[in-house]
């Protein structure tokens, strides 16, 4: 089974600061990376995914993330956040299914990383 | 983005009753839904997988006959919590996707309370 460790629970910047958000997994086989983000009184939404190439992905709102696989992690990057970027972040990851062209199931997700950003 | 939507966004019920909540994909057929519980403070567990015209798939330690899964179209899936107890109550959120490879898309989530 695959477990998600976000080592960052609350994370305080002021507006412009750059940020980082750690992600760590656990499993034994391929899995498929995602960064979803939660902004208040809203759903969650997908900012980026990885499921293979290039180990550096880019998703909306200028985040990125980058997979390094002898570290299991998944670090989410931005280099001058917003006050809009006040939100949680959830950090999850599902089996990489090789039978299935690379889909697979449920996703594990982290305890998310809430984030204030100070005008 | 595709859409998802929940009903309802919240309820609260007795113990003892049952309770249904609907997951709709409004603008992409999904063959295949997941339920998802987030207690306070903590992260979203996967309760079940569900395939379309399929039965559900739980995850271990989900009662299957107290959390029933049924997806009989492609853009419906209801979770009823059947003798509803107060811990019972979370925050239940379903997601849809249409293919293996494709993301999965969230409902906004539905707050039970049991009393």
């Amino acid at each position: 089974a695959q477990s998600v460790s976000q080592h960052n629970h609350h994370v305080i910047l002021s507006e412009a600061a750059s940020l980082e958000l750690g992600c760590n997994y656990s499993y034994g086989g391929t899995v498929n990376l995602f960064w979803y983000v939660q902004y208040p009184g809203q759903h969650l939404q997908l900012l980026l995914k990885y499921f293979s190439g290039d180990p550096l992905v880019k998703g909306i709102k200028g985040f990125e993330a980058e997979f390094i696989k002898s570290k299991f992690s998944f670090n989410l990057r931005k280099p001058s956040v917003q006050w809009s970027d006040t939100a949680e972040y959830f950090c999850a990851v599902n089996a990489h299914l090789e039978y299935s062209g690379g889909g697979a199931d449920g996703l594990t997700f982290g305890k998310g990383t809430h984030l204030i950003i100070q005008p | 983005g595709a859409v998802v939507s929940q009903h309802p966004s919240r309820v609260i019920c007795k113990s003892g009753t049952s309770v249904k909540i609907e997951c709709r994909s409004l603008d992409f057929q999904a063959t295949t839904m997941f339920w998802y519980r987030q207690f306070p403070k903590q992260s979203l567990m996967l309760m079940a997988t569900s395939n379309e015209g399929s039965k559900a798939t739980y995850e271990q330690g989900v009662e299957k006959d107290k959390f029933l899964i049924n997806h009989a179209s492609l853009t419906l899936s209801t979770l009823t919590v059947t003798s509803a107890h107060p811990e019972d109550s979370s925050f239940y959120i379903c997601s849809a996707r249409f293919g293996r490879r494709d993301t999965q898309y969230f409902g906004p989530g539905t707050r039970l309370t049991v009393l």
